[in-house]
């Protein structure tokens, strides 16, 4: 079976610009998370979405949007690009609710540059 | 809120080496307890977990016991290998959060 899967892999951008990033989950995993990894930080929780509702939302401005699809692959949108927007974005899938008690699979994220 | 804090890195050992990573974590309720290790240019890959006080989670000679009195998980191994060199974070996930909470990892570079 195939990973959590991202794309694109890179992504340079300039400022004000608009980004969609994509993730595929497990075969089997409703649930979806994105976290934004700072370089030399540990990841931020942004968003999970749970059979295409939003089920938790971290401290991300507006600019920040996501959504999941029927077959729970997902999006994650951000609006008027800032440098300090400029990270690498990780995908985690997991069953509903088990990420808590076995932990998320991650992709191997997209990694965002804003000039 | 919650909140993990990890030892500051970088670590550097030589090959065969004991290892110590300190984590400690502020959390209500109570959490589970997870170790992530990430390689240069990949995401986060889960090393091991712990889900209730005194839990022992083990996986590839890594261990970590959850300290409830301490509140500390803190990762070990008796004898690390150039293949460990990576970046460990610690991570916490409670019920009510829907989330992970991670600390800002610790760079280990094992020379031969």
């Amino acid at each position: 079976d195939a990973g959590v899967t991202q794309s694109p892999t890179h992504l340079i951008k300039t400022r004000g610009q608009q980004v969609t990033l994509r993730c595929s989950p497990i075969s089997g995993h409703k649930s979806v998370s994105w976290y934004q990894q700072v370089l030399g930080q540990g990841p931020q929780f942004i968003f999970q979405y749970y059979e295409k509702e939003e089920r938790g939302r971290g401290n991300f401005p507006d600019r920040f949007s996501a959504r999941q699809f029927p077959n729970y692959s997902s999006e994650l949108n951000v609006n008027a690009l800032l440098l300090g927007d400029s990270a690498l974005y990780l995908c985690a899938s997991s069953a509903a609710g088990t990420e808590v008690y076995y932990g998320y699979t991650f992709g191997s994220g997209t990694r965002l540059t804003v000039v | 809120g919650n909140s993990v804090t990890q030892m500051e890195g970088p670590v550097t050992l030589s090959e065969e080496a004991f290892l110590t990573i300190n984590c400690t974590y502020t959390a209500t309720g109570y959490p589970s307890l997870f170790w992530y290790v990430q390689y240069p240019g990949e995401g986060l890959q889960l090393l091991l977990k712990a889900t209730k006080a005194d839990d022992k989670g083990s996986n590839k000679g890594f261990e970590a016991t959850y300290r409830k009195e301490t509140t500390s998980f803190h990762l070990e191994k008796g004898s690390v290998q150039v293949s460990d060199s990576a970046v460990y974070f610690c991570a916490l996930s409670d019920t009510n959060a829907g989330k992970s909470t991670f600390g800002d990892g610790t760079t280990l570079t094992v020379k031969p």
